[in-house]
């Protein structure tokens, strides 16, 4: 069946550091993906996608490219900042099932 | 123009009680998702309404969980008995579903506590 895998967490890093968060799926066809993040007491919000191979979603200094030969979708970023600190989760999605299966998620902690 | 509102955010219950949260999602959206989050792992999807019709609810355990849509805007659902097990958060996502993949908008959720 289809599935996300991404890193364990939780993720700490210095403010300036370079950041990567790595996803991996399993899907027939051909998924959309997605990157939510879920700041402390809010609801996840949509940081990026990608609708087909290739394709590079960005955002906020965010970057993450749909790799279809590799099936995976890692989240960077080149400088982070205290207020990245979340919860990351990689996700994929059909339109025609407007359904989503979202990874277990990411913790990254920035310290100042 | 406001998000998804859900209400409580937070409900401390006993076993074997009734509960029910309540979704209001934003205005126009016909889609409206209920997802269940457990510690540490991500949403999965309980229930999913277009308008008031229900078009996937193979993922809700119909024993205990039931979920209603009426008028095809605000939707609740419930949990009755609730059961140790059901401590989670449960989160109310709507989006505009216009054929090709829409974008969920997330409510803050609600954490409940089975004690």
């Amino acid at each position: 069946g289809n599935s996300v895998t991404q890193m364990e967490g939780p993720v700490t890093l210095s403010e300036e550091a370079f950041l990567t968060i790595n996803c991996t799926y399993t899907a027939t066809g051909y998924p959309s993906l997605f990157w939510y993040v879920q700041y402390p007491g809010e609801g996840l919000q949509l940081l990026l996608k990608a609708t087909k191979a290739d394709d590079k979603g960005s955002n906020k200094g965010f970057e993450a490219t749909y790799r279809k030969e590799t099936t995976s979708f890692h989240l960077e970023k080149g400088s982070v900042q205290v207020s990245d600190s979340a919860v990351y989760f990689c996700a994929l999605g059909y339109s025609s099932a407007s359904k989503i299966i979202f990874g277990s998620g990411t913790r990254l902690s920035i310290r100042p | 123009e406001a998000g998804v509102v859900q209400s409580p955010r937070y409900k401390i219950i006993e076993k074997k009680q009734p509960v029910a949260f309540w979704c209001n999602p934003i205005s126009g959206h016909n889609t409206l998702y209920w997802y269940l989050q457990n510690l540490g792992q991500g949403p999965e999807l309980l229930i999913r309404y277009e308008n008031e019709e229900a078009v996937d609810d193979s993922q809700l355990p119909k024993d205990r969980f039931s979920a209603e849509r009426l008028k095809g805007v605000d939707s609740t659902l419930k949990i009755q008995p609730a059961e140790l097990g059901d401590s989670a958060v449960y989160l109310c996502a709507s989006s505009l579903r216009t054929g090709v993949q829409e974008t969920q908008y997330f409510g803050p959720g609600t954490r409940l506590l089975v004690l």
